[in-house]
């Protein structure tokens, strides 16, 4: 089966611009999660959809990033303004999730990541 | 919030030796604990996971390790080869936090 898709796979941004990231969970997925992975450090939760509704957005900056999955299947994350602190690699992952999912319920499975670089 | 921390940051072992992972957990509502491997410059993989009902989990040369009373949680790797080099991270959910990593070395 195909695996979790994302594009741009880099991006490089001045701060105070404006990048969105795309991804596509594998077909049948009703979980989809958005991380943010800096240097050396372990992936953070920034946002978890079920389906289209959001399940855990406690760690997303809502001032400036944003993310939508409006039909229940791919999904955009947006920053606006980019700081320089958000240079990092932003990994999509999904899972098939609680009710059907069974014991392969919570297996996430990783896209290959978007290297962001603001500059 | 769930606070999850993992030891050691890095490990060498000989090639063919055991290598052991820990990682404690704080809220111990969380009943879902997986393992990655990540290589550099490339996506974290899923390796092995145990549910909290269940008090230990083999596959192959990996096994994983819980304690639920004392919230904590290892992965073992025996018989451990030069492909087993990368940054393993666990990770507990509840409300899904990842450890900071060990980068594991095997020396040949």
């Amino acid at each position: 089966e195909a695996g979790v898709a994302q594009s741009p796979r880099y991006k490089i941004i001045e701060k105070r611009q404006s990048v969105a990231f795309w991804c596509n969970p594998i077909s049948g997925h009703a979980t989809l999660y958005w991380y943010q992975q800096i240097l050396g450090q372990g992936p953070k939760l920034l946002i978890q959809f079920q389906n289209n509704g959001v399940v855990d957005d406690s760690q997303l900056p809502k001032d400036r990033f944003s993310a939508e999955r409006l039909k229940g299947v791919d999904s955009t994350l947006k920053i606006q303004p980019a700081k320089l602190e958000d240079s990092a690699v932003y990994l999509c992952a999904s899972s098939l999730g609680g009710g059907t999912g069974g014991v392969h319920a919570y297996e996430q499975y990783f896209g290959p990541g978007t290297r962001l670089t603001v500059t | 919030g769930e606070n999850v921390e993992q030891h050691p940051s890095t490990l060498s072992v000989q090639e063919g030796d055991s290598a052991v992972i820990k990682c404690t957990y704080s809220d111990s509502a969380s009943n879902y604990f997986p393992w990655y491997k990540q290589e550099l410059g490339k996506r974290p993989q899923l390796i092995i996971d145990i549910r909290s009902n269940v008090g230990e989990k083999k596959d192959q040369r990996i096994a994983v390790t819980l304690n639920k009373t004392a919230k904590h949680f290892s992965l073992h790797i025996t018989e451990t080869q030069p492909e087993d080099s990368a940054v393993y991270f666990c990770a507990a959910m509840g409300k899904l936090t990842f450890g900071t990593g060990t980068r594991l070395t095997i020396i040949p």
